[in-house]
């Protein structure tokens, strides 16, 4: 099976500040991954697609990038409504694998 | 509009049994595979199920494998989760998923809690 590592699991920042979130597949699988965003008690977001392409709907702050086995979730200027949990999904082999999460909380 | 609405979640003792709907609206169910996904309370996404568009390819986490059943019935509209021997382990809010290409489709998600 895949296994996703994501990291930092949890990171504090300012409104303003720019993020960066990271995970890593433990093979290659292309650009098939997918990044989430989800607030508590709310069902997940999908924000990017693709490893790179923007959810319609989505502010164009949020961008994904990689291929193979890195993998890359930035967001240029955080906004209050960010602070959230995010998540990776690759979907590579028949069965999907989230990363761990990470928790952006407020500075 | 797309909709996914899950229900049949619950209280059931371990050993027991539930089954988890999800009926879709708002676009060619036939036409899409579909997912389970649950979260444990306070942790992280875990992938349950998926199905293919009729049902010809079905695959589960190693952690309900020979426990849960997905199926569909895309006549009706719906995905279902046959779960059984349930464990503590498995409680979480099960949530179904289209999720695939360019859209990405949640529903609210159903609560399953096995205690006794």
């Amino acid at each position: 099976d895949i296994q996703m590592t994501q990291s930092p699991s949890s990171l504090s920042a300012s409104v303003g500040d720019r993020v960066t979130i990271t995970c890593r597949a433990s093979q290659g699988i292309r650009n098939d991954l997918g990044w989430y965003q989800q607030k508590p008690g709310k069902a997940p977001k999908r924000l990017i697609y693709a490893a790179s392409s923007l959810q319609s709907g989505v502010p164009s702050r949020f961008s994904g990038s990689g291929s193979g086995t890195e993998f890359t979730l930035t967001i240029s200027s955080l906004q209050p409504e960010d602070f959230a949990t995010y998540y990776c999904l690759q979907h590579n082999s028949y069965s999907w694998t989230f990363g761990q999460g990470t928790k952006v909380e407020i500075k | 509009e797309v909709q996914l609405v899950e229900s049949g979640g619950g209280l059931v003792k371990p050993g027991g049994s539930l089954r988890l709907s999800c009926a879709a609206s708002g676009f060619t169910f036939s036409s899409y595979s579909m997912n389970w996904v649950r979260q444990a309370p306070g942790k992280g996404l875990e992938w349950v199920s998926s199905i293919s568009s009729s049902s010809s390819y079905i695959y589960y986490a190693d952690s309900v494998k020979g426990r849960f059943t997905i199926s569909r019935d895309n006549a009706k509209n719906s995905l279902y989760l046959q779960m059984n021997s349930l464990r503590a382990e498995d409680t979480a809010v099960y949530y179904c998923a289209r999720d695939s290409g360019t859209n990405s489709y949640w529903g609210q998600g159903t609560l399953v809690t096995v205690s006794s």
